[in-house]
């Protein structure tokens, strides 16, 4: 049964600390997404990758946040230093762009359970 | 991408059919309407996509207007397991930024005995 593995589930860190989130995508599929949930802003796009090169990663603090893909099978999501308001549950979800003829296609998105992060 | 609105919430008896609401005036030509839906406590899974024409799956129904102006999904036969926020997004299916799915407040669907 294929699915997106993160890790940790959940992480509770003291502010200014690196937090590092991980996700597994599935295999075969060259598109990441991470995503960030708060009852506040609901579900927001934070990075999008293709083929592990980033396509859009406007959502993202830059002076504090940072994602890559060291190989296909692995996708990271660092904060550095964290902060309380960026307690949140962070979604990684893996999807495959088909080419079909001149233009390519993409699929649905399937998601991870979630890392469920508290600063304090 | 369009811009949808669908109502917060919304109640369904369990056995009866749910039909959840979205409007989507805005839609464009090349841009297909998905459905996804969020459990408590999980990610958001994919349930459904179209372009024009209604579309059927194991989950569910998608009836798009004629117009593309507005869909409804269908949960045939709702269960309690069904209880979830129900999202509708719009976007061009294909790859590059135009891609990726952009989340509203979506509607919260209680199925109840």
């Amino acid at each position: 049964d294929a699915r997106v593995t993160q890790t940790p589930r959940h992480k509770v860190t003291e502010m200014g600390q690196e937090v590092t989130m991980r996700c597994q995508p599935i295999l075969g599929h060259n598109t990441v997404f991470w995503y960030r949930q708060t009852m506040m802003q609901g579900l927001e796009l934070l990075a999008y990758f293709r083929n592990r090169a980033p396509l859009d990663d406007s959502g993202m603090p830059k002076d504090r946040f940072s994602a890559e893909m060291p190989d296909a099978t692995l996708a990271t999501l660092k904060i550095q230093p964290s902060e309380p308001r960026d307690s949140a549950v962070y979604f990684c979800a893996s999807g495959l762009a088909l080419k079909s003829g001149a233009r390519a296609r993409m699929g649905e998105a399937f998601f991870g359970q979630g890392t469920r992060l508290t600063v304090v | 991408d369009a811009k949808t609105t669908q109502p917060p919430s919304m109640d369904c008896a369990e056995g009866r059919a749910a039909n959840l609401p979205c409007n989507h005036s805005t839609i464009s030509g090349n841009e297909y309407v998905y459905w996804y839906r969020q459990i408590h406590s999980q990610g958001p899974q994919y349930i459904i996509h179209g372009l024009k024409n209604n579309e059927t799956n194991e989950m569910a129904s998608l009836i798009i207007t004629e117009d593309r102006k507005s869909s409804t999904l269908i949960l045939p036969h709702a269960t309690l397991r069904d209880t979830a926020v129900y999202y509708c997004i719009v976007r061009v299916a294909t790859t590059g930024t135009a891609s990726k799915l952009t989340f509203g407040t979506g509607t919260r669907l209680q199925v109840t005995l």
